[in-house]
């Protein structure tokens, strides 16, 4: 299995702020990787597919980048409406496997 | 728009079959691959498998002696079992639609499966 790797875990940040979350795989995924946004208690939200795709009605404040085996996901200008936790999830090999999170708290 | 709805029983008994079943509303079934997803409490996300609308599965190798999952067109429908259950199959189980290769763009709520005697 490819295994996915995200740092940091937690990140504190607050309003405004630029904020980027790597996400590294065991093997290269070419671009074959999206980020997801969950809330508590919510479904994960689809942001980026093939790794600097934004899914439609996403804000553009959020982009990704990167290829091979190390990504990023970068919010440009943090909103309250961005703490949550965001997963990397590599589509290049099944079994289709996602990264352990990072969580986005106030700081 | 398309909307996914998981169904089935919220506790289940150690070495039962988990069953759950998601039902498609909005769009059709067709033409896509659909999967199962699951998410233990605090941790993170592991795919269970996919069905093509044809018929066509693939399943994570991890689980892969204790998982079958069917469709029924007509219903609009997809069904995950999951055999022999323990704690550790305790989790929150969602159904998802996969496309723009291989990603999942559109999610149900999940439902939650407590694996307890």
């Amino acid at each position: 299995d490819i295994q996915m790797t995200q740092s940091p875990s937690t990140l504190s940040a607050s309003v405004g702020d630029r904020v980027t979350i790597t996400c590294r795989a065991s093997q290269t995924l070419i671009s074959w990787l999206a980020w997801y946004q969950q809330k508590p208690g919510k479904a994960p939200k689809l942001l980026i597919y093939k790794a600097s795709s934004l899914e439609s009605g996403v804000p553009s404040r959020f982009s990704g980048s990167g290829s091979g085996t190390e990504f990023t996901l970068t919010i440009s200008s943090l909103q309250p409406d961005d703490f949550a936790t965001y997963y990397c999830q590599q589509c290049h090999t099944y079994p289709l496997t996602f990264g352990g999170g990072t969580k986005v708290e106030i700081k | 728009q398309v909307q996914l709805q998981e169904s089935g029983p919220g506790l289940v008994k150690p070495s039962e079959t988990l069953s759950l079943t998601c039902t498609v509303s909005g769009g059709s079934i067709s033409n896509y691959y659909w999967s199962w997803i699951r998410q233990p409490p605090g941790k993170g996300l592991e795919w269970i498998a996919y069905i093509y609308y044809s018929g066509t599965t693939k399943y994570n190798p991890s689980l892969k002696s204790r998982v079958a999952v069917s469709v029924d067109t007509s219903k609009n429908q997809f069904s995950l079992n999951l055999s022999s259950v323990t704690a550790a199959d305790t989790a929150v189980y969602y159904c998802a639609r996969q496309s723009k290769g291989d990603v999942f763009d559109i999610w149900g709520q999940g439902t939650m499966v407590t694996v307890s005697s």
